[in-house]
C-alpha cells in the first residue's frame, strides 16, 4: 500500500529561524510527484512546493526548499527565516494515478 | 478569479437531512476530487472524476453521491445525514490523471451535522 507518513505531529520555530519537517512514503515506483501544502485555520489548501521524483536537484521556491531523498523515500521541508505568517498545518503528500494520498499533518508554530 | 469554488461554504443541518455541495473549477482541468478532512485533519480521498467519468469511490458510503454533469463541475449529495458526516469537505482538481500534475483545492465547506 502506498502510505505517507509525517511523524511529527507538532513543531515550533522562533521567528528567523530555520526548521525541517519531515515526511516519509513508500512507494514501488520509480516516476512519481510529491507535494507539500499549507493549511492555514481559514483551512484553504496551499501548495508550497512540489518535487520530480526523477529530478536529482531538491526544489525550492524562495524561503522553502525541500531535502529529497529517493533512495531513503524522504522528502523533508526546510523553511527559512521562518515568519509569523508560516504557522499553519503542514501536509506531505504523493501523486498516484488518480489520486493523491496525504501525510496525517504536521502542525507549525511560530514563536515570536 | 477563483480557479476551485464549492458553495456552501458554511452548512449546518440536522441528522436525517439530504444536501448537496457544489464544485466548479475553471482551469480546464480532466480530473476532479472530493477529499474529507476530520477532526483530526485527516484528509481523504472520497471520489476521483476524470472527463465527467467515476474513477475512483474510496469505500464511501453510497448516501454520498457524486455527480458530473460535465468536466467542469463534480457536484457532492449527501442523503440521510449522520453526526459522523461532520466534516471539511473539499473538491479539487489536476490537469488529468497521469500526468505530473498540481491538485488545486477549492476553500472547502464545513459541514456539521446536529
Amino acid at each position: 500500500a502506498q502510505t505517507v507518513t509525517q511523524s511529527q505531529p507538532e513543531m515550533s520555530v522562533q521567528e528567523a529561524e530555520t526548521v525541517t519537517l519531515s515526511c516519509t512514503y513508500d512507494t514501488s515506483e520509480s516516476d512519481y510527484y510529491l507535494f507539500w501544502y499549507k493549511q492555514p485555520p481559514s483551512r484553504q489548501m496551499i501548495l508550497v512546493i512540489r518535487q520530480e521524483a526523477y529530478k536529482q536537484q531538491n526544489a525550492t521556491e524562495n524561503r522553502f526548499s525541500v531535502n529529497f531523498q529517493k533512495a531513503a523515500k524522504s522528502f523533508s521541508l526546510k523553511i527559512s527565516d521562518s515568519q509569523l505568517g508560516d504557522a499553519a498545518m503542514y501536509f506531505c503528500a504523493y501523486k498516484l494515478t488518480y489520486k493523491y494520498i496525504f501525510g496525517t499533518g504536521t502542525r507549525l508554530k511560530v514563536l515570536a | 478569479d477563483t480557479a476551485v469554488s464549492q458553495t456552501p461554504k458554511y452548512l449546518v443541518t440536522q441528522m436525517g437531512n439530504d444536501k448537496s455541495i457544489k464544485c466548479e473549477q475553471n482551469l480546464g482541468h480532466d480530473t476532479m476530487y472530493w477529499y474529507k478532512q476530520d477532526s483530526k485533519k485527516f484528509l481523504k480521498i472520497m471520489f476521483s472524476y476524470n472527463n465527467k467519468e467515476l474513477i475512483i469511490n474510496e469505500t464511501v458510503p453510497n448516501r454520498f453521491s457524486p455527480k458530473s454533469p460535465d468536466k467542469a463541475h463534480l457536484n457532492l449529495h449527501i442523503n440521510s445525514l449522520e453526526l459522523g458526516d461532520s466534516a471539511v469537505y473539499f473538491c479539487a482538481s489536476s490537469q488529468d490523471w497521469a500526468g505530473r500534475n498540481t491538485i488545486y483545492f477549492g476553500e472547502g465547506s464545513w459541514l456539521t451535522v446536529v
